[in-house]
Parts: structure tokens; sequence; C-alpha cells
């Protein structure tokens, strides 16, 4: 079965400074997509970042990006400058041959002023 | 106007209640899913169509049925709600694109909180 791990289930950092939230995930495929969405309060689901499992480079969106480690399946995300607006639950997701996303459990990260 | 609308947002019924959570698309996509949402669980896929004629079931489908009226219009049914369908449920679409297009995300909506007691 194709799975996606996430290990902490909640983070805080302080405001301006950076953190990483981890993410794992299983799968014998050779192609697929992987993403970070963010639900803050409002309980929408926000596409933060995208990455191609084709695509070497690590993405980045601004004060977000990823560290994509094929060969370990591994996909975590780092916020630089963290600011109170990035408080959230934040949730790692694959998108693999079926065709159909899968999401960790996610990981609830409190913003410390 | 939201791109992806559902509706209730909030609704509140008791067990063994019939309920329909409806969900609408402008985004002229032809694949939408609903999934559940619960602490600690993350989301999860109860069903999803690739367009109106076809209808799949995802890992948690029991309980559940859903009608594909039109290509913007994807329903969920709780024939008998029970207590533990408590949760939050979200509707999203996908444009598979071809090529570079491709890029697998889903857009949701604003999902619909319902509480079965």
């Amino acid at each position: 079965a194709q799975t996606v791990t996430q290990s902490q289930p909640e983070m805080s950092v302080q405001e301006a400074e950076t953190v990483t939230l981890s993410c794992t995930y299983d799968t014998s495929e050779s192609d697929y997509y992987l993403f970070w969405y963010k639900q803050p309060p409002s309980r929408q689901m926000i596409l933060v970042i995208r990455q191609e499992a084709y695509k070497q480079q690590n993405a980045t969106e601004n004060r977000f990006s990823v560290n994509f480690q094929k060969a370990a399946k591994s996909f975590s995300l780092k916020i630089s400058d963290s600011q109170l607006g990035d408080a959230a639950m934040y949730f790692c997701a694959s998108l693999f041959g079926n065709e159909k996303l899968t999401f960790g459990t996610g990981t609830r990260l409190t913003i410390i002023p | 106007d939201a791109d992806v609308t559902q509706t209730p947002r909030n609704r509140i019924t008791k067990t063994g209640k019939r309920i329909m959570l409806e969900c609408s698309q402008t985004k002229g996509h032809d694949r939408m899913y609903w999934y559940r949402q619960d602490p600690g669980l993350g989301l999860r896929l109860i069903y999803y169509s690739f367009d109106v004629k076809d209808i799949n079931k995802g890992e948690i489908s029991d309980g559940y049925s859903v009608s594909r009226q039109a290509q913007a219009k994807f329903s969920l049914s709780l024939e008998s709600a029970i207590p533990n369908q408590t949760a939050l449920y979200f509707c999203a679409t996908s444009d598979p694109g071809t090529g570079g297009a491709r890029t697998g995300e889903l857009f949701f909506g604003e999902g619909s909180r319902l509480t079965v007691l």
C-alpha cells in the first residue's frame, strides 16, 4: 500500500525562526507528485508547495521550501522567518499512479510570539 | 465566489437521519472527490469520480453513497447517520492535464462540518 507518514503531531517555533516539518512516504512508483497543504483555523485547505518526483531540484515558494530526498522517500517542509499567520495544520500528501491523493495525519504548527 | 462550493457548511443531525452534502464547482474539472477529516487521522478518501459515468469507492466508503449529477455536481449521502460519522467533510476537484500541464493539485471546497447526535 502507498502511505504517507507525518511523525510530528505538533510543532512550535518562535516567530522569525525557522522550522522543519517532516514527512515520509512509501511507494513503488517512479512518477509521482508530493504536496504540502496548509489548513488554518478557517479550515480551508491551501496548497503551500508542490514537488514533482522527476525533478531533482527542491521546490521553493517564498519562505517555504522542501528537502526532497527521493532515495530516502522523505519530503520535509522548511518554513523560514516564521510568521504568526503560519500557524495552522500542515498536511503532507502524495499523488501516486492511481491518481488519488493520499494524506498524512498532519502536524499542528504553533507560532510563539 | 468560490470555485468549489459545499452546502451546508455546518449541520447537526440525529442518529438515523438521512443527510446529503452537496458540492458544485465552476472550475470545469472532470475529477471530483469526497474526503473526510478526523483529528489525528488526516483526510481519508470516501468516494471519487473521474467523469460523470465513473464512480469509485475510496478507502472508507461504508455507510456512504454518492451521486454525480453533472460534471459540476457531486453529492455525498449518509443514508442513516451514526455518531462516528461526525467529521469535517471536504469536496475537491482536479484536472489531470497532460504532460507539463499535469500538476496533480486538488482544489478544495470550504468543508462541511457534520455532527451526528
